[in-house]
């Protein structure tokens, strides 16, 4: 069963602009991560928050989490053309098992 | 670098045939994972494993196996392929949590197989 929800589907923004994508779970997690896609591709791991932190960042990547809304957000600053993928948010639970939400399509018009 | 290597990246084959989709990582992973890719579905987990000779199932095992003889190889089989699995497959593995888990899960690439 899906566990993240990605909010929203698809996100089309110009270069230089911020992306802010949201995910939203249902049960309790030892870690929420995030994934980017490349069309066709595997996914390439991102970066993971912990349970307890509450936000973290990696570049032009800035992540939150908020356990008692069971939500988290992605956020990437000064996009590029090159960001152009999908992103997905994968929650780690208490059976060290992971489950994905089904993206967000980003498109950065360059 | 980390590396999950998928067999194939493109398979096709006929309804009713056994089929085996083969993954191997390099860097001495406890985990691997099976995964299942699908327009508006995201990622579902189809098998994963902790240890060698060990399996569990994910959320859709329906018609699905995997072996795990060796550690760094983890094998997805379909016993009697059905045009319904045509899907990207994608493995994954990691280190057992605790030991390095800052480093999430690596991905293969994936293979797109379709059943005809």
């Amino acid at each position: 069963s899906q566990q993240g929800e990605e909010d929203p589907q698809a996100l089309s923004i110009q270069e230089g602009e911020n992306a802010t994508m949201n995910c939203s779970y249902k049960t309790s997690i030892n870690n929420l991560q995030w994934y980017r896609q490349n069309s066709g591709r595997g996914l390439v791991h991102l970066i993971l928050i912990r349970s307890n932190e509450r936000e973290k960042h990696s570049g032009r990547l800035r992540v939150t989490l908020d356990t008692s809304k069971k939500s988290s957000s992605l956020l990437i600053t000064a996009s590029r053309a090159a960001d152009t993928a999908s992103y997905f948010c994968a929650t780690e639970n208490n059976n060290n098992d992971m489950r994905f939400g089904a993206g967000t399509r980003l498109t950065v018009k360059p | 670098d980390v590396k999950v290597t998928q067999s194939s990246r493109y398979l096709v084959k006929r309804t009713g045939e056994k089929v085996f989709l083969e993954c191997v990582q390099d860097m001495d992973h406890e985990n691997m994972f099976w995964y299942r890719q699908d327009p508006g579905l995201g990622l579902r987990l189809i098998y994963f494993s902790y240890d060698v000779k060990m399996k569990e199932k994910g959320d859709i095992p329906e018609g699905y196996s995997v072996s795990r003889e060796k550690k760094e190889r983890f094998s997805l089989i379909l016993e009697s392929a059905s045009t319904n699995q045509t899907s990207m497959y994608l493995c994954a593995s990691s280190f057992w949590p605790g030991q390095g888990a800052n480093y999430g899960y690596t991905f293969g690439s994936g293979t797109r197989l379709t059943v005809v």
